[in-house]
């Protein structure tokens, strides 16, 4: 139990385009999603807290215009980076929380970006 | 705000050499420490929760136990195959925020 997944694993896009990665608890409704991003070697920087139907709440330093985030659904969190540039390459990790079954908070494998 | 210090950064063992890696915080009030285990390119995987001092939990070679100020996460005769980035993580909000420390890379060797 307790399942997410992410697509697309790996994705390379050209600077100024818009990459959409999607987040989905498998097996268990997801009342909180949250989105990191990890940097090589670095540990996991919280970006944006989403529930389903609400706005996202972002962290400080983080452009809630270049990072839009949609929990349209209790299974399915998007993450969009809108106009893409290299420094935005990066490692982005998506968890979900059932609030029922816990604190825990169960990651997806993650979605590889690079942005030439 | 809540702080997380995992040491050391790296530790390297060899197949059977038991250790303990350490996970130190400071929270205004703790609902619960985590500790995950990532492979290089993947997500991290739910290991264990501890909620109060005192409390231990175990899976297989791993064992973690807590106390007021730190958790510690026992490995136990390891395996190549318990070579990871073990991170340590804290919730002491109402919002199911973990805020996660930098994690120590274990490289066991054969």
């Amino acid at each position: 139990g307790a399942v997410v997944s992410q697509h697309p694993s790996r994705v390379i896009c050209k600077s100024g385009t818009s990459v959409k990665i999607e987040c989905r608890s498998l097996d268990f409704q997801a009342t909180t999603m949250f989105w990191y991003r990890q940097f090589p070697k670095k540990s996991l920087m919280l970006m944006a807290t989403s529930n389903e139907g609400s706005k996202a709440t972002y962290e400080q330093g983080v452009e809630k215009d270049k990072f839009l985030i949609n929990h349209a659904s209790l299974t399915l969190s998007t993450l969009t980076v809108t106009s893409a540039h290299p420094e935005d390459s990066s490692f982005y990790i998506c968890s979900a929380n059932s609030g029922a079954r816990g604190l825990e908070q169960f990651f997806g494998p993650g979605t590889r970006l690079t942005v030439l | 705000e809540d702080q997380v210090t995992q040491s050391p950064e790296a530790l390297r063992l060899q197949e059977g050499e038991s250790s303990s890696l350490n996970c130190s915080y400071t929270v205004s009030g703790l609902r619960g420490l985590f500790w995950y285990r990532q492979d290089p390119g993947k997500g991290p995987e739910f290991l264990f929760t501890l909620y109060s001092a005192g409390e231990e939990k175990e899976k297989e070679r791993l064992k973690a136990t807590l106390t007021k100020k730190e958790s510690f996460l026992h490995i136990t005769a390891p395996k190549p195959e318990d070579s990871a980035t073990y991170l340590c993580a804290v919730s002491s909000s109402n919002d199911y925020k973990l805020s996660f420390g930098a994690g120590t890379t274990v490289t066991v060797r054969a």
